[in-house]
C-alpha cells in the first residue's frame, strides 16, 4: 500500500519555466510534509517543508502548496534552472513515539531543466 | 561538519556472502534511519532506532539486521546477500527543534550482488 503518491514519474522544462510536482497522501495522522531534492551520486537534502495547517509556504523560487481536504500537496519551483535539475521526493511524516518521526516517501520525480 | 558518513562507498557482494554497512552521525541527533533506493521505487524504510539502545524494523526488514552500537553510529548487517539486495543503502539522522524536523541523509552506499 502506497501511502505517498507521487506525480509525474519525470519532467521536462525548459529554463525559465515553472516545474510542478504533485503529492497525494492518504494518512490523516500525517502531520509534517518534506520535500527533498537529490543530485546523482547524493544523498536527499531537504528542501522545503510544510505542516498541514499552512496552506502554502514559499522559500525563494520554491513554494509548497496544501490542500488538506483533499490530501494533497504539489512543489513549484518558478523561474525553472539548469542548475535545479535533480530527482525530488516528497514524503509524509508521522510520529512514532517521543522526538522520532518515521518518513514515508514518494517514489520521486526526476527533473530535467533545459538550458 | 561531517554530518552523516556512511562506508563504503561501493561493494560487490557474491550471493550468500555477509557485510556490513557503517553509519556515523556527528550531530548529536537522536534517530537513526536506514533506507534503500531501487529505481522507480523510492525510499523504502529497513530498520530505525529511535535512541541509543532501540531498533525497530521497516518496510522492508527482511534479510537485513542493524545494531545501534552508541548514539553516534548505527550499522547494517546483510548476513547472506541475495541479488534483490542490489541497492542504493542510505543512512539517515534526525532531530525535532522548535517543531521542525528534517532528516539528513548520508551519501549512500552502492552495493551490487552476483
Amino acid at each position: 500500500q502506497q501511502q505517498v503518491k507521487q506525480s509525474p514519474q519525470s519532467l521536462i522544462v525548459q529554463k525559465g519555466g515553472i516545474s510542478i510536482i504533485n503529492c497525494a497522501y492518504e494518512n490523516t495522522a500525517f502531520d509534517y510534509f518534506p520535500w527533498y531534492q537529490q543530485f546523482p551520486g547524493k544523498g536527499p537534502a531537504l528542501l522545503i517543508a510544510i505542516r498541514p495547517d499552512v496552506s502554502e509556504k514559499k522559500e525563494g523560487r520554491f513554494t509548497i502548496s496544501f490542500n488538506k481536504s483533499a490530501k494533497q500537496f504539489s512543489l513549484h519551483i518558478m523561474d525553472s534552472q539548469p542548475g535545479d535539475s535533480a530527482t525530488y521526493f516528497c514524503a509524509a511524516s508521522l510520529n512514532s513515539g517521543g522526538s522520532n518521526y518515521k518518513l514515508t516517501f514518494g517514489k520521486g520525480t526526476l527533473l530535467t531543466v533545459n538550458p | 561538519n561531517a554530518g552523516v558518513t556512511q562506508t563504503p562507498k561501493f561493494q560487490v557482494l557474491k550471493t550468500g556472502q555477509s557485510m556490513t554497512l557503517q553509519c556515523a552521525q556527528d550531530m548529536n541527533h537522536n534517530s537513526m534511519y536506514w533506507y534503500r533506493q531501487d529505481p522507480g521505487m523510492g525510499l523504502r524504510l529497513i530498520y530505525y532506532s529511535a535512541s541509543e539502545g532501540t531498533t525497530d524494523k521497516g518496510e522492508v526488514p527482511n534479510g537485513y539486521n542493524v545494531s545501534r552500537l552508541n548514539k553516534r553510529e548505527f550499522s547494517l548487517r546483510l548476513e547472506s546477500a541475495a541479488p534483490s539486495q542490489t541497492s542504493v543503502y542510505f543512512c539517515a539522522s534526525s532531530e525535532v527543534r522548535r517543531g521542525k524536523h528534517g532528516y539528513t541523509f548520508g551519501s549512500g552506499t552502492r552495493l551490487t550482488v552476483v
